[in-house]
């Protein structure tokens, strides 16, 4: 049981390329999200989905697309990248959005922009 | 909008004391989750503990716990004799529908 997986690791990118990274969950979990984290600072939410082929925005959307074609899949693209999205992502996943359900998280993806 | 604040940017505390992380949050909403989570240096998030609005009882998981005073909007997290491994970021975060709302995070030190 791998839990939460995320690809790649680490990128870096100049600015104006695309790229996307890839998140897994093997959980079976309806919910899953794509955050982002800024050095001392907390997490924010880029997008997430409630569902196969179901996404919204997050506070956080502006320079992100994603996509869930499939249940255990949750992509996130960067169609031009900008030196402001230098950050850490991290996806998560949940099997409810009852307050008790903790979210749990992959091991995040360290982008740099150039 | 709920919003979450934690007021201490850093702290060091001597190896097998116990230490409180302060939490404060505010929302409108009367049902509510919140969440601690442990951010070691190499990166992942780590679930340590929640708490409901409605419990009754502080929420308690080996040697965290969590105290809760809801008249005061509180969440403190506090870790009973700590040790090495607990150096690390500590964040406390509220449910919010689908996403959580997330504090600047603790950063905290154990000396040997």
């Amino acid at each position: 049981n791998a839990g939460v997986t995320q690809t790649p690791k680490f990128r870096v990118l100049k600015t104006g390329q695309s790229m996307t990274l890839l998140c897994a969950q093997d959980m079976n979990h309806e919910y899953m999200y794509w955050y982002r984290q800024d050095p001392g600072m907390g997490l924010r939410l880029i997008h997430y989905s409630v569902g196969e082929g179901t996404t919204a925005k997050g506070e956080v959307p502006d320079g992100y697309n994603v996509s869930r074609l499939k249940k255990q899949n949750f992509l996130l693209g960067l169609e031009s990248a900008a030196p402001s999205q230098t950050s850490v992502y991290f996806c998560a996943s949940s099997y409810s959005v009852l307050a008790l359900y903790e979210q749990y998280f992959g091991p995040g993806t360290r982008l740099t922009v150039t | 909008a709920q919003k979450i604040t934690q007021t201490q940017p850093g702290m060091f505390v001597q190896e097998k004391e116990a230490v409180t992380l302060d939490c404060t949050y505010d929302t409108s909403d009367q049902s509510y989750g919140l969440f601690w989570y442990k951010q070691p240096s190499s990166g992942e998030m780590i679930f340590l503990i929640y708490q409901g609005s409605y419990d009754e009882q502080n929420a308690t998981e080996g040697r965290y716990s969590l105290n809760f005073q809801k008249a005061r909007k509180s969440a403190n997290l506090v870790i009973s004799a700590s040790q090495l491994g607990d150096s690390a970021m500590y964040f406390c975060a509220m449910r919010d529908r689908y996403q959580l709302i997330w504090g600047a995070g603790t950063k905290l030190i154990i000396k040997p």
